[in-house]
């Protein structure tokens, strides 16, 4: 079993939409969870972090953690075009090691 | 703040060369960094785990002897990839952490490194 797995995609929403974004994980006791957006041919830039149970809010993103059920999502609002990139979830587990996922490539189509 | 940078961004050479990438943490220090190397459309791998004035950590299958690493300060490490094959190309990405902020790791832009 993969430490942190992700639906590839793709993924495509209307411009407007709301964009969902999964992502579980395999070590219980990870504290730490991070969603990167990666443009094509650039590296990856951090987007949220999120620590404890429920919701976390910045600007048009939503990171949501469920620890019981091993699930991190991310949430974008408002979708734009410029949203269009690939969504890497990362998870720090208990050994502190960082984990990413395979990624998640999102298509906002205006 | 948190800004990291690479150099070169890019860089060709030939095969049975070496090439050296640096990794600068520009306005904090980074007592650990880390190498990955991403392939066209797969995702980050972990090559090693540099932690300054220590010896890198390695993941399993990364050949330490051909992918050296150094830390020498708290605000720079070096891989040296030693006689590049094809297959070496990538695209290589360092990654420092925030010495008080241990959950947080910031990117460099990445190193595209092709091997002729």
């Amino acid at each position: 079993q993969k430490e942190v797995e992700q639906n590839s995609g793709p993924l495509s929403v209307p411009e407007g939409a709301i964009a969902s974004l999964n992502c579980t994980y395999s070590d219980r006791g990870s504290q730490s969870f991070f969603w990167y957006r990666q443009y094509s041919g650039k590296s990856p830039e951090l987007i949220m972090s999120i620590y404890s149970n429920g919701d976390k809010e910045d600007g048009r993103f939503t990171a949501q953690l469920n620890k019981a059920s091993q699930y991190v999502s991310l949430l974008i609002r408002d979708s734009q075009p410029s949203d269009s990139a690939t969504y890497l979830c990362a998870v720090r587990n208990t050994g502190n090691q960082f984990y990413f996922g395979t990624g998640t490539s999102l298509t906002v189509i205006p | 703040g948190a800004v990291v940078s690479q150099h070169p961004s890019w860089v060709i050479c030939k095969s049975g060369t070496s090439v050296k990438i640096e990794c600068r943490s520009l306005d904090f220090q980074a007592t650990t960094m880390f190498w990955y190397r991403q392939f066209p459309k797969q995702s980050l791998m972990l090559m090693a785990t540099s932690n300054e004035g220590s010896k890198a950590t390695y993941e399993q299958g990364v050949e330490k002897d051909k992918f050296l690493i150094n830390h020498a300060s708290l605000t720079l490490s070096t891989l040296t990839v030693t006689s590049a094959h094809p297959e070496d190309s990538s695209f290589y990405i360092c990654s420092a952490r925030v010495m008080d902020r241990v959950s947080e790791q910031y990117f460099g832009p990445g190193t595209r490194l092709t091997v002729t």
